[in-house]
C-alpha cells in the first residue's frame, strides 16, 4: 500500500525567505507525485506533478520540486516566498494500477511573516 | 467550465439525520472520486466512478454512505442517519482516463462542510 508522510505539521518562515516543505513516500512501483495546496476553508489547488523524465519539475506560483528516487522524497521549494503563500501544503502519491486515487501526506501548514 | 463543482459549501445537519451532496465534474472528465478530510488532516480516499461504474470504495465508507452517479456526469454521495464523527470536509475531484495512457490529475471541487450536531 502506498503511503505519504509529510515531517514538518507547521513551518514559519518570513516573507522573502526560502521554503522548502518536504515529502517522503511509500510505493512499490514508480510513483506519480503531486504537491497540491488549499487556502482555509477551500479545495485543493495543484500546483505541480511529477509523472516521469525530468526530476526537476516546475509548478505555479514560481513553486519546483524534486523527484529523488534514492530517497523516495518529493520535497517542495520556493525560493522567495510571499504572504499569499500562507496556507497548508499536501503531497501525494497516485498510481495507475489503483485506479489513479490519491494518498496524501498529513499536510504542512505554512505561516508566513511580515 | 467552471471546474468542478460542489454543492452545498456547507450543511449542519442533527445527528441521526440523512444528507446528500452533489458534485458536478468537469464536463469531459470521466472520473469522479470523493475524499474525506477532517481538520488537521490529509484528504481520505472515499470512493471513485469511471463514467457510471463504481470501482472502487474504501474500508472507511460504512453502511451508512452511498455514492451514485447514474448517467456518468454528476455523483452524489448520501450519508444516512448521520452521527458527529461525520462531521469533515468532503472533497469531490474530476479526471480524465483514457486506456493506455497515462495518469493525469485530479482537480478538485471547494468540497462541502459537514458539521453533525
Amino acid at each position: 500500500a502506498q503511503s505519504v508522510t509529510q515531517p514538518d505539521i507547521h513551518i514559519t518562515v518570513s516573507e522573502g525567505a526560502s521554503l522548502e516543505l518536504r515529502c517522503n513516500y511509500s510505493y512499490g512501483a514508480t510513483p506519480y507525485l503531486f504537491w497540491y495546496v488549499q487556502s482555509p476553508g477551500q479545495g485543493l489547488q495543484l500546483l505541480l506533478k511529477y509523472f516521469s523524465g525530468d526530476t526537476l519539475v516546475q509548478g505555479i506560483k514560481g513553486f519546483e520540486a524534486e523527484f529523488k528516487r534514492s530517497q523516495s522524497s518529493f520535497n517542495l521549494r520556493k525560493p522567495s516566498v510571499h504572504w499569499s503563500d500562507a496556507a497548508e501544503y499536501f503531497c501525494a502519491v497516485g498510481a495507475k494500477a489503483a485506479g489513479n486515487k490519491l494518498t496524501f501526506g498529513g499536510g504542512t501548514r505554512v505561516l508566513v511573516k511580515p | 467550465d467552471t471546474g468542478v463543482s460542489q454543492d452545498p459549501r456547507h450543511k449542519i445537519t442533527k445527528r441521526g439525520q440523512n444528507v446528500t451532496f452533489r458534485c458536478d465534474p468537469i464536463s469531459e472528465h470521466n472520473r469522479l472520486y470523493w475524499y474525506r478530510q477532517t481538520l488537521g488532516q490529509g484528504p481520505e480516499f472515499l470512493t471513485y466512478f469511471q463514467n457510471e461504474a463504481q470501482l472502487e470504495k474504501s474500508r472507511l465508507l460504512s453502511d451508512r454512505f452511498s455514492a451514485e452517479r447514474p448517467k456518468g456526469s454528476f455523483s452524489t454521495l448520501e450519508i444516512q442517519r448521520t452521527e458527529q464523527g461525520d462531521s469533515a470536509m468532503y472533497l469531490c475531484a474530476s479526471s480524465i482516463s483514457r486506456w493506455g495512457s497515462a495518469l493525469t490529475e485530479a482537480f478538485f471541487g471547494q468540497g462541502t462542510r459537514l458539521t453533525v450536531v
